[in-house]
């Protein structure tokens, strides 16, 4: 089964402060891929992010990086010196079969000036 | 990204009456998608459709749910008859090709809400 999990539903941070977004997933899937999407206020779904499952390699675009950890099913995303127009819900989604994804919940995130 | 635009941005509906929601991805693309994402919720995964077939579906596309690509260009979702339970954001999804855009990457529209009454 596929299922990623979310379990940070909202966080607040001050402007310029770092924060992170916890991602676990589950697939029995050996070819997968990983991504985070935000989705502003304004509603549509903004890809921002993909890793597949043969590169642990952990990258820095920017003010987002990510951490990506097969041995603990994690892909956790990181904002640094976060702005107000950073806020926005952010979704977690695995891509199994190369057809479907399957979404997280969803963190919110509230960047106060 | 390859550009996806939706049709309508918002439509409001009577309880049994039926729905098309348009979606025209410009580019070539292969594979399509529908996603639903209730007020509140996560993203769900509906249908996704490639050649002219739909290749897979959720257990929420019942019958009442179909998808087609009539002209090949407009992929659309109809609901035969909706139901309050419909209300909900409607998204239409691309995959990456090749070149600039990430294949195995959905690229999606800026949704369709759908609020019946």
């Amino acid at each position: 089964a596929q299922k990623v999990t979310q379990a940070q539903t909202e966080i607040s941070v001050v402007e310029k402060e770092d924060v992170t977004l916890d991602c676990v997933y589950e697939t029995r899937d050996t070819t997968y891929y990983l991504f985070w999407y935000k989705q502003p206020p304004s509603g549509e779904l903004v890809f921002l992010i993909r890793r597949n499952s043969f590169d642990e390699q952990n990258e820095i675009s920017g003010r987002y990086s990510w951490n990506f950890q097969k041995s603990t099913s994690s892909f956790n995303f990181t904002i640094t010196a976060s702005q107000v127009v950073d806020s926005a819900v952010y979704f977690c989604a695995l891509l199994a079969n190369f057809n479907k994804f399957y979404f997280g919940s969803g963190t919110k995130l509230n960047v106060k000036p | 990204e390859p550009e996806v635009t939706q049709t309508p941005s918002h439509q409001v509906t009577q309880m049994g009456q039926e729905v098309i929601l348009r979606c025209v991805p410009i580019s070539n693309h292969l594979y399509f998608y529908w996603y639903r994402q209730i007020l509140g919720q996560k993203v769900e995964f509906l249908v996704s459709f490639y050649n002219n077939e739909i290749s897979e579906k959720s257990e929420i596309f019942d019958d009442q749910f179909s998808v087609e690509r009539p002209d090949g260009s407009n992929f659309t979702l109809k609901i035969r008859s909706t139901k309050l339970e419909d209300s909900a954001m409607y998204f239409c999804a691309v995959q990456g090709t090749s070149g600039r855009d990430l294949r195995e990457t959905q690229y999606f529209g800026p949704g369709t809400r759908l609020l019946v009454l």
